[in-house]
């Protein structure tokens, strides 16, 4: 049960758009379209931003989107704000039947 | 409003054990898979251990397994987690998270605020 691979961390300037990559195995990421994002800020709990792949959930805004490609699983935010400054997490299915995080990535808006 | 209240978090002692409880409302909770997750001090997330709806279906990270066992008691809205030869290692803040419609392959939704676990001597 290897952690699924982040960056651990990527930055970017207001208004631009940003690109957080996710890469697992053909046994988790690739083999499953059960992909989801977290947000979370210092101290507080993750927030679910992204599920099945490319879903967002009610109340979460349209700047966010997810996609796949193969083993690999990404989150772009676009038309970045302060407030996205955040720790982002991906998670996955595995076929070891239990679900595994990535690492973590730091998102510094500068 | 979906709340999720962790509760049984303490400072113990290597080896021994504990038992974590989590108070489900605001939704029909014997629909809907569990897990737990944790968080070490100043780490990312690591998730501990899932439970379908009905109990036939249960998972655990290689790192408990044989160790911790997850267990819902439907009538009582609740989910359990019971750790036991606890290790310096599994320090870290709970939280007990609402999954999806039945089975745990689908995506985790709501999360509660958490229950900090302290394994030290």
């Amino acid at each position: 049960q290897s952690a699924l691979t982040q960056p651990a961390s990527v930055s970017g300037s207001p208004g631009q758009s940003i690109t957080i990559s996710c890469t697992g195995t053909n046994s988790d990421v690739g083999g499953y379209n059960y992909v989801s994002w977290y947000q979370q800020y210092p101290g507080k709990a993750p927030k679910l931003m992204i599920y099945d792949v490319s879903n967002r959930p009610s109340g979460v805004s349209n700047r966010f989107s997810g996609s796949k490609s193969g083993n690999a699983a990404s989150l772009t935010i676009s038309g970045l704000q302060a407030e996205d400054e955040a720790d982002y997490y991906c998670n996955s299915y595995t076929s070891s039947n239990t679900r595994v995080f990535g690492g973590g990535t730091k998102l510094t808006v500068l | 409003e979906v709340q999720l209240v962790e509760s049984g978090g303490d400072l113990v002692q290597p080896g021994r054990s504990l038992r974590l409880s989590c108070a489900a409302s605001g939704f029909t909770f014997d629909d809907y898979a569990m897990h737990w997750v944790r968080q070490a001090p100043g780490k990312g997330l690591e998730w501990v251990s899932g439970i379908s709806w009905n109990s036939g279906r249960i998972g655990y990270a290689d790192s408990v397994k044989g160790r911790f066992t997850i267990s819902r008691d439907n009538a009582k809205n609740s989910l359990y987690l019971q750790m036991s030869s606890l290790r310096a290692e599994d320090t870290a803040l709970y939280y007990c998270v609402k999954g999806g419609f039945g089975d745990f392959y689908y995506h985790m939704d709501v999360w509660g605020k958490g229950t900090t676990v302290t394994v030290s001597s």
